[in-house]
């Protein structure tokens, strides 16, 4: 089971910031957070990951609480394209054994309207 | 600097038939994960495989469904005597295998049978 809850579905006006929560409350210590997103049945996109600090990528930015149960993932100036299921998933480090596979729950419907 | 390379891109096969789907990592990857995505349903992971091994294939339907990646060529997903249950989009991702492993994804092969 997912070890993560995010709402259903979400709406953004084009132009505007998209703001997609992330609850992970029983992540531990060494777990990474990571968002990938997935445009209408093309493959899952990588969008960011994080640890304890909030990180700033080309695509978004990933705000991480201080106790680190949740997260936040942010889409400075959402358009159209952006519309897809937004994924955050909780995962340790890889250390080459069976925990590396990433656990998919349903994810976020974002609709950026035009 | 190519990504994950899957093919074929789609793929029909009778029932009874066999399917193989054929996965390239990406230039440096020498750890492919695959995933299979029911209709209407999220991404589910099947197996774990570095070169010449299966890491961990926990997700694998007990019969019919195998998976290798060689020491050359590609990482193959092969299912025998298909069933209409068996139809989805199965996408395949590889990582460097370093600590702070991020799995890329391809674009999927979606597999229908008659």
């Amino acid at each position: 089971d997912a070890k993560t809850t995010q709402p259903t579905s979400m709406d953004c006006a084009e132009g505007r910031a998209a703001n997609l929560p992330c609850n992970h409350s029983t992540i531990s210590g060494n777990e990474y957070v990571y968002w990938y997103r997935q445009i209408h049945s093309q493959g899952p996109q990588y969008i960011i990951h994080g640890l304890k600090n909030n990180e700033t990528n080309e695509m978004a930015s990933l705000i991480i609480t201080e106790d680190r149960k949740s997260s936040t993932l942010i889409l400075p100036h959402a358009t159209l394209r952006d519309t897809a299921v937004y994924y955050c998933i909780v995962r340790p480090p890889n250390r080459g054994g069976a925990t590396n596979k990433l656990i998919f729950g349903t994810g976020t419907l974002l609709a950026v309207q035009p | 600097n190519a990504g994950v390379m899957q093919n074929p891109r789609h793929l029909v096969r009778r029932r009874g038939q066999e399917a193989r789907l054929r996965c390239s990592p990406m230039k440096g990857h020498s750890h492919v994960y695959w995933y299979r995505q029911l209709p209407e349903e999220g991404l589910k992971f099947m197996v774990y495989l570095q070169k010449e091994n299966i890491i961990d294939e926990s997700g694998m339907p007990k019969e019919r469904f195998s998976a290798e990646f060689p020491k050359e060529g590609p990482s193959i997903l092969r299912i025998q005597q298909v069933v209409r249950g068996d139809s989805a989009a199965y996408f395949c991702a590889s990582s460097p295998g370093t600590a702070r492993d991020t799995q890329y994804f391809g674009p999927g092969t979606r597999l229908t049978v008659l």
